[in-house]
């Protein structure tokens, strides 16, 4: 199975500042035959179900706020949100679905400072 | 407007059984894979299980491999899980998903509210 592991396991940032979310897959997710990831971040707030960020590591879902971003290749991976907002703060998942079973990392908590 | 709903949860003895159902509205069922993620009170998700669009193709967790069957029913609009020997580390709020992809190797990009599975004596 690849395990995918997130740094740090929570963080605290400052209104309008950078807040950085790392994904490492135990594995490379990198599939060669189309030069893709599998990875996806998630972002959960208390009482919802997860919504879907970022596809193929970076791209944005519609509707996602352009401060979100990903990058990354192969086993390690980052998700930017450039600027933070209150409403972002929310615990935040990578998931590869390059084999199954499709792994999640173990979250990451993110809070205002 | 995607929308995918879950029903079917609820209390069971250790060694029962239990039938999740979803169904689905606002995009073509058929079209998609769909998948079943389940999260325990405090933890993150795991996922359990996912179908092809056709619902030839399907995998599982190896938690729940030999216990758990997922399928689809393209002419209802409605996915199922049906869990049998249940554990009480199966207790879990389940989650239905919908794919992104006709691919079973695509995220996640549409969730139900959650079905609650408590499996208890």
């Amino acid at each position: 199975d690849i395990v995918m592991t997130q740094s740090p396991d929570s963080l605290a940032v400052s209104l309008g500042e950078r807040a950085t979310i790392n994904c490492k897959s135990s594995q490379s997710v990198l599939y060669s035959s189309n030069n893709k990831n599998y990875l996806a971040w998630y972002q959960q707030k208390p009482g919802q179900p997860p919504k879907l960020l970022i596809s193929w590591a970076s791209t944005r879902e519609s509707g996602v706020p352009d401060r979100f971003s990903g990058s990354g290749s192969g086993t390690d991976f980052t998700l930017t949100i450039s600027s933070l907002q209150a409403e972002d703060v929310a615990v935040y998942y990578c998931q590869q679905c390059y084999s199954t079973p499709q792994t999640f990392g173990q979250g990451t908590k993110l809070e205002i400072k | 407007e995607v929308q995918v709903l879950e029903s079917g949860g609820g209390l069971v003895q250790p060694g029962g059984s239990l039938r999740l159902s979803c169904v689905a509205s606002g995009f073509t069922f058929s079209s998609y894979a769909m998948g079943w993620i389940r999260q325990a009170p405090g933890r993150g998700p795991e996922w359990v299980s996912v179908i092809s669009g056709s619902g030839e193709s399907t995998y599982y967790a190896d938690s729940v491999k030999g216990r758990f069957t997922i399928s689809r029913d393209n002419s209802k609009n409605t996915l199922y899980l049906q869990m049998n020997s249940l554990r009480a580390e199966d207790t879990a709020l389940y989650f239905c998903a919908k794919n992104v992809h006709i691919s079973c190797y695509s995220p996640f990009g549409s969730w139900g509210q959650g079905t609650l599975v408590t499996v208890s004596s």
